[in-house]
């Protein structure tokens, strides 16, 4: 089945920890991204890939650091300047060109202890 | 400002009725408007895309139309089921300087359709 695939599911994390989110994609997309959703709030764009080792921030990328080594994968690291880290992460990709749709994992939600 | 502004926030109807959600949005540059459905708890899936010629496009019982005039768009989800309860959000498509299609994402309508 393709897809894409975000783990875990449900994270906590320790104040001045930094957590990883992992998201793989078996679609062969070139693009992928990270968005964060808050109640009330529209998604937010933290970083995006359009290719293999290359990625910009979008609008709210402070406290948040990417990497994309592989097509597949794009995963997100919450470092511990975040201090606001408490949402519903989503990632998602997409084909090259502008009327193609973004397609979303089933997220991750990431709690503070 | 780029926005995107939905109504209602919520909304409930019965089972087999009939809905229109709104959007209205202040994007540019224009690309195109997205509808999309989201489970509680599950990551958005895609029902409709428009460009700016497109004026009105079906997905099964949801039509989305759009105005691009007026810049406003509807999604209208015919004959109700309980499994249409979610957030439906709707998303403008702004292309930058870069190429890179910008998305703004409205707060989304939550629907729940009562037995």
């Amino acid at each position: 089945d393709g897809g894409i695939t975000q783990s875990p599911k449900y994270l906590f994390r320790k104040e001045g920890q930094n957590v990883t989110l992992s998201c793989e994609q078996n679609l062969n997309h070139d693009a992928m991204y990270w968005y964060r959703q808050d109640p009330g709030q529209g998604l937010r764009l933290i970083y995006y890939s359009q290719i293999v080792n290359d990625f910009q921030k979008g609008d709210i990328a402070e406290g948040y650091s990417v990497s994309r080594e592989k097509k597949e994968s794009f995963p997100l690291t919450v470092t511990s300047a975040q201090k606001n880290p408490t949402a519903f992460y989503l990632c998602a990709s997409s084909m090259e060109g502008s009327n193609q749709p973004q397609h979303f994992g089933d997220g991750t939600r990431l709690s503070i202890l | 400002k780029n926005q995107v502004e939905q109504s209602p926030q919520s909304l409930i109807i019965l089972e087999g009725k009939n809905c229109t959600l709104q959007c209205n949005y202040t994007v540019s540059p224009f690309s195109n408007l997205r509808w999309y459905k989201q489970d509680t708890g599950r990551g958005p899936v895609s029902l409709t895309i428009m460009t700016f010629s497109e004026n009105t496009k079906s997905n099964g019982r949801y039509t989305a139309t759009l105005d691009a005039d007026t810049k406003q768009s509807s999604l209208h989800i015919t004959a109700s089921q309980l499994s249409d309860s979610a957030s439906y959000i709707c998303v403008v498509s702004a292309t930058m300087n870069t190429g890179f299609q910008k998305l703004v994402f409205g707060t989304g309508t939550r629907l729940l359709v009562s037995p």
